[in-house]
């Protein structure tokens, strides 16, 4: 299995443009989760999905922020309209779902907002 | 409101020496807890867990330790490879949700000197 797969990398965009990050889980996984990293909160959660229905967003930060999962196999979080301070770098991860599973993450998606 | 909390961003330790990452957390209902590190330009990959049915686990040159009283845990790296130099986070959650509801610390950036 390849694992988690996001896409692009790598982000530079300009404040004010639509972004948008894509997500293929592991295949069988029926837990989705997006994380953003920064170095003054660490990992956050922003949102998560299970079986592709969005359970809990408490974390996304503002009504830019937007993340949909259209079947099992991809997911997109999109910000619109971007702002420098939403530069951070963006991590989709996916798990099973039973007591004790452990979530694996992608490589992570670096956005640079200028 | 930071549940789980590591304390030192960064930690300098010499090749062959024990390495001692700390983790504090807050929340009671929390039963599950797990490493992960992190390489440069990578996503975090899962590196040991407990449950808190135990106060210790080990899994090679890595040992977890659980203190429940005091809601702390500590991963030990003994002997330390220059491959362990890495941002270690640590996380938690109640385990009968899985990876649903992981909270993560900052993280630690360890440096394993030659």
């Amino acid at each position: 299995d390849a694992g988690v797969i996001q896409s692009p990398r790598h982000e530079v965009t300009e404040m004010g443009q639509e972004v948008t990050l894509r997500c293929k889980p592991i295949s069988g996984h029926n837990s989705l989760f997006w994380y953003r990293q920064t170095m003054m909160r660490g990992l956050e959660l922003l949102i998560y999905f299970n079986n592709n229905v969005p359970i809990d967003d408490s974390g996304m930060p503002e009504d830019r922020f937007s993340a949909k999962m259209p079947n099992a196999s991809f997911s997109t979080l999109k910000i619109q309209p971007s702002e420098p301070r939403d530069s951070a770098v963006y991590f989709c991860a996916s798990s099973l779902e039973y007591k004790g599973a452990r979530a694996f993450f992608g490589q992570g998606t670096r956005l640079t907002v200028v | 409101d930071q549940q789980v909390k590591q304390n030192s961003p960064s930690l300098s330790v010499q090749e062959g020496r024990i390495s001692i990452l700390n983790c504090d957390y807050t929340n009671s209902m929390f039963d599950y807890f797990l490493w992960y590190k992190k390489y440069p330009a990578e996503g975090p990959t899962f590196l040991i867990s407990i449950s808190s049915i135990k106060d210790k686990n080990e899994d090679g040159r890595f040992t977890v330790f659980l203190n429940k009283s005091a809601k702390h845990l500590s991963l030990h790296i003994v002997p330390s490879q220059p491959g362990d130099s890495a941002v270690y986070f640590c996380a938690a959650s109640p385990i009968i949700q899985g990876a649903q509801k992981l909270v993560f610390g900052q993280g630690t950036r360890l440096t394993i000197n030659p």
